[in-house]
């Protein structure tokens, strides 16, 4: 297993309300990155944050928001829930400066209902 | 536009035979790294191998290897003596090493290993 931990594990939301996911990085890793993972998909990326802030961005809407802690831990908020939204969301941590290797966590299923 | 294609949804191979997975990518840049990573039921995705687009060598690890051919931005993976924990879906990805060092991912290979 890798040291990335994400938190809960499974979600049931109502479609309208807001979620927060969260993503413990492995030891040392200052950089996180987010991933939406459809049914049968591939995952598409989110959006990732070097050092509490945000560095790049995938075709998401501003619905789709983050944060980074200064002991790089990062949540993924996502407001105004859409059926669509129902997915797997993975997280991963790396330290680009000594590898581009990403380590991922077990990923959050997200149901929106 | 940075794309991954996976020309097989699916494939089924016996215990011990040697299988080979397809991939092919689109990108402008010249500068990258491509990956494959296994995604068993459990959901985490593990890496299972990375090749260096500037590295002429086609990568190996144990029993995985690959066949990166950077002209025809080919970049298949073959698992010899396949074993029935191979069993999984298969990511092909690549990530540009410039700005955020983003991953983007195939549609994905659902590999069975049968007894």
């Amino acid at each position: 297993e890798t040291g990335v931990t994400q938190s809960p594990t499974h979600l049931i939301k109502t479609r309208g309300q807001q979620v927060t996911l969260r993503c413990s990085s492995q030891s040392g890793h200052n950089t996180v990155s987010w991933y939406q993972q459809a049914l049968g998909q591939g995952p598409q990326f989110i959006f990732q944050y070097y050092r509490e802030e945000e560095n790049g961005r995938g075709n998401f809407p501003p619905r789709f928001s983050g944060l980074q802690f200064p002991n790089y831990s990062s949540e993924l908020n996502v407001n105004a829930l859409e059926l669509d939204d129902s997915a797997l969301y993975l997280c991963a941590s790396s330290s680009p400066r000594q590898n581009t290797e990403a380590f991922f966590g077990q990923g959050t299923r997200l149901t929106v209902v | 536009a940075q794309t991954v294609t996976q020309s097989q949804p699916e494939m089924s191979v016996q215990e011990a035979e040697t299988v080979t997975l397809s991939c092919t990518y689109d990108t402008s840049e010249s500068n990258y790294y491509l990956f494959w990573y296994k995604q068993p039921p459990s959901r985490q995705m593990i890496l299972v191998i990375r090749q260096e687009a500037y590295k002429q060598q086609n990568a190996t690890e144990n029993r995985f290897s690959v066949n990166f051919q950077k002209a025809a931005k080919s970049f298949s993976l073959k698992i010899s003596d396949s074993q029935l924990g191979d069993t999984a879906m298969y990511f092909c990805a690549f990530m540009i090493i410039q700005g955020a060092q983003k991953l983007v991912f195939g549609q994905g290979t659902r590999l069975t290993i049968n007894p």
